[in-house]
């Protein structure tokens, strides 16, 4: 099965820094990596996703980038604001028929003012 | 409406209750998931229905039963959970099984005495 794995674990930045996640996935035949935003106590909210076919997407602040030869995607927050702290979770699809999320083990990003 | 509802939000029962716990959507979704999340944990799968047939059961121990009324509803019926079954538990729905874009619940956040 696949497996995903997240870094860093934990990650500080000042307000207006960038913030890199990276994950990297086992399974070649993943085609669909979305990023989670999940704050304490709440949901996990898509706020971006990336196809096999693609290489980069942005979204205002946010961007993710798919490398599909070294298999590794990355998660990049320019100008973080306070609100952007929160627990971000990659995810890798997998299966065949029934699409499967397999997620990250998350990291805790904290922006300070 | 483009909200997965889930009730109770809190939840707190001993290890001899019966439970259940609820999810809605109104999106016109085929496929609703089950997630278990453990604190400082990521999401993980328990059950996949798909034009409400119970699709994937990821050896998931029988006191937890889910059942599917209707393509709107999605219940979890709980009976003789143990302490580590405590935990944060999410429904998701997506358009059809094989799309991978899952809208969460806020989900129930669940304490076994």
């Amino acid at each position: 099965g696949e497996n995903v794995e997240q870094h860093p674990s934990t990650l500080s930045v000042q307000e207006g820094d960038s913030a890199v996640i990276k994950c990297t996935y086992s399974d070649s035949a993943s085609n669909y990596f979305p990023w989670y935003k999940q704050e304490l106590g709440k949901r996990p909210q898509l706020i971006i996703d990336i196809r096999s076919n693609v290489g980069e997407k942005k979204d205002q602040r946010i961007a993710v980038t798919l490398n599909k030869t070294a298999k590794h995607f990355s998660l990049h927050i320019t100008e973080t604001q306070p609100e952007d702290s929160a627990v971000y979770f990659c995810a890798a699809s997998y299966g065949t028929g029934f699409q499967k999320l397999v997620f990250g083990t998350g990291t805790r990003l904290l922006v300070s003012p | 409406d483009t909200e997965v509802t889930q009730t109770p939000k809190h939840l707190v029962m001993g290890m001899t209750n019966k439970k259940s716990l609820k999810c809605e959507q109104h999106m016109g979704h085929r496929a609703m998931y089950w997630y278990k999340q453990k604190a400082k944990k990521p999401p993980e799968l328990m059950f996949v229905y798909s034009y409400e047939k119970l699709s994937i059961n990821e050896s998931v121990p029988s006191r937890f039963s889910p059942e599917c009324p209707n393509s709107s509803l999605l219940n979890l019926h709980l009976h003789a959970l143990q302490p580590e079954d405590s935990a944060l538990y999410l429904c998701a729905s997506s358009q059809d099984p094989a799309d991978e874009k899952l809208f969460f619940g806020s989900g129930t956040q669940l304490s076994v005495l």
